[in-house]
């Protein structure tokens, strides 16, 4: 079946540590997005790719870095600068522009 | 116009009554726009879209409004029941850019 897929579902980090989030989608999707939900709230742009090799800031991209080597691949790493990093994050991919957003169900962050 | 980490409104309704959510959204070149239902914990989920070339379109039990004028969407769900209980998200799409409404938590009173 066609999807997206984030793993893991949990995550722990420990303060300081680098941490990459994985999506993967076999959809054939060209954009992909990051997006970050803390409890209560709406969605936070990250970062967004529009093809391979290409990335673009979201709105809180502070603190995160991304990268675009395959179509199917757009991991996000949390990093040590990243002062807040506890949160529900969402991946998304829209097969062309103007058309449905498909989310994966989420990798939860705690740092501890 | 983008989500800025405002705490979610709430919207509680009975159990059998109609739900309207509203959303306010900030560019008015944007061409489409989705509803998207979240569950505690999942990712969102498609529910409704609607082009800017349209003012209304319906599904099954909901229905999309798109007033261009005030740049202004609602989503009614006709005799909500338990399972419509969720955090539902208005999206915006402008060319590249898939921008979300802060949301409303709908809770359904059995």
């Amino acid at each position: 079946d066609g999807g997206i897929t984030q793993s893991p579902k949990y995550l722990f980090r420990k303060e300081g540590q680098n941490v990459t989030l994985s999506c993967e989608q076999n959809l054939n999707h060209d954009a992909m997005y990051w997006y970050r939900q803390d409890p209560g709230q709406g969605l936070r742009l990250i970062y967004y790719s529009q093809i391979v090799n290409d990335f673009q800031k979201g709105d809180i991209a502070e603190g995160y870095s991304v990268s675009r080597e395959k179509k199917e691949s757009f991991p996000l790493t949390v990093t040590s600068a990243q002062k807040n990093p506890t949160a529900f994050y969402l991946c998304a991919s829209i097969r062309q522009l103007n058309t449905e957003a498909f989310f994966g169900q989420g990798t939860r962050l705690t740092v501890v | 116009g983008e989500s800025v980490g405002l705490h979610l409104p709430t919207l509680s309704v009975q159990e059998g009554d109609n739900s309207i959510i509203n959303c306010a959204y900030s560019n008015s070149a944007s061409d489409y726009f989705i509803w998207y239902k979240q569950e505690s914990g999942k990712g969102p989920q498609f529910i409704i879209d609607i082009r800017s070339n349209m003012d209304k379109r319906q599904g099954q039990r909901v229905t999309v409004l798109l007033n261009k004028t005030v740049k202004h969407l609602s989503l009614q769900i006709a005799a909500t029941q338990p399972g419509d209980s969720a955090v539902y998200f208005c999206a915006e799409i402008n060319y590249d850019k898939v921008i979300f409404g802060p949301g409303t938590s709908l809770s359904v009173i059995p």
